[in-house]
């Protein structure tokens, strides 16, 4: 059965560091996703992705974030500099059409010191 | 803006007994609901799926309903097992750009 996939499971990384989180969406989904939870908390929303392009972010997605689709299959969450608070287990989601349901990969947890 | 919550934050029950978890949202206009399963420090796995205009969803021991009007889903879980102890999500969907709102969750431990 087709399932999202994530790199890497778990990343350290220091404050003020560079990190990319990639992603491998269902190979015929067509809207991608990235959400995080903090430990002991909701699951948030970041952002969606559809056709190369943001279709909408949240407030948590300032200018430290982005994403990509760097070729057909990889997609990717970097964050530029990162911050004690951005600890937390980032998950990628993808469906084939809007309102379709989202399958979610097995996690990145990201713990910054 | 959307809320979700799911009550009981946490229930514990001994195996084979039928259950039922809530959960709420604010805002009626939604596209649909999602329930999920997730184990301890793994991912989201989806469990039913409910589109606004359906009413209820079964797959094998699980049976979700929705009340939109009333903004009530309910998860019902017939015949507990230990296997089915983990932390169940729900979360709605506008639709617009499908970005999910999840609720807290509900903890579930089924006793032998």
């Amino acid at each position: 059965e087709p399932e999202v996939t994530q790199t890497p499971s778990h990343q350290v990384t220091q404050m003020g560091q560079e990190v990319i989180l990639r992603c491998v969406p269902i190979s015929n989904h067509l809207y991608f996703y990235w959400y995080r939870q903090i430990l002991g908390q909701k699951v948030e929303f970041l952002v969606s992705f559809y056709n190369n392009e943001i279709s909408e972010k949240s407030e948590i997605f300032d200018d430290q974030f982005s994403v990509e689709r760097p070729d057909g299959s990889n997609f990717t969450l970097k964050i530029r500099s990162t911050k004690l608070e951005d600890s937390a287990m980032y998950f990628c989601a993808s469906n084939s059409d809007r309102g379709y349901e989202q399958y979610f990969g097995p996690g990145t947890r990201l713990t910054v010191t | 803006k959307q809320e979700v919550t799911q009550i009981p934050a946490a229930l514990s029950v001994p195996e084979g007994e039928n259950l039922v978890l809530n959960c709420s949202f604010t805002d009626s206009a939604i596209y649909n609901l999602q329930w999920f399963r997730q184990d301890p420090g793994k991912g989201l796995t989806s469990l039913l799926l409910i589109q606004s205009s359906q009413r209820e969803q079964t797959s094998g021991r699980l049976n979700a309903s929705l009340d939109k009007s009333s903004g009530r889903s309910t998860l019902y879980i017939a015949a507990s097992q230990p296997g089915d102890s983990a932390t169940y999500l729900c979360a709605v969907d506008p639709g617009t750009a499908s970005k999910l709102t999840f609720g807290t969750g509900t903890r579930l431990q089924v006793t032998l």
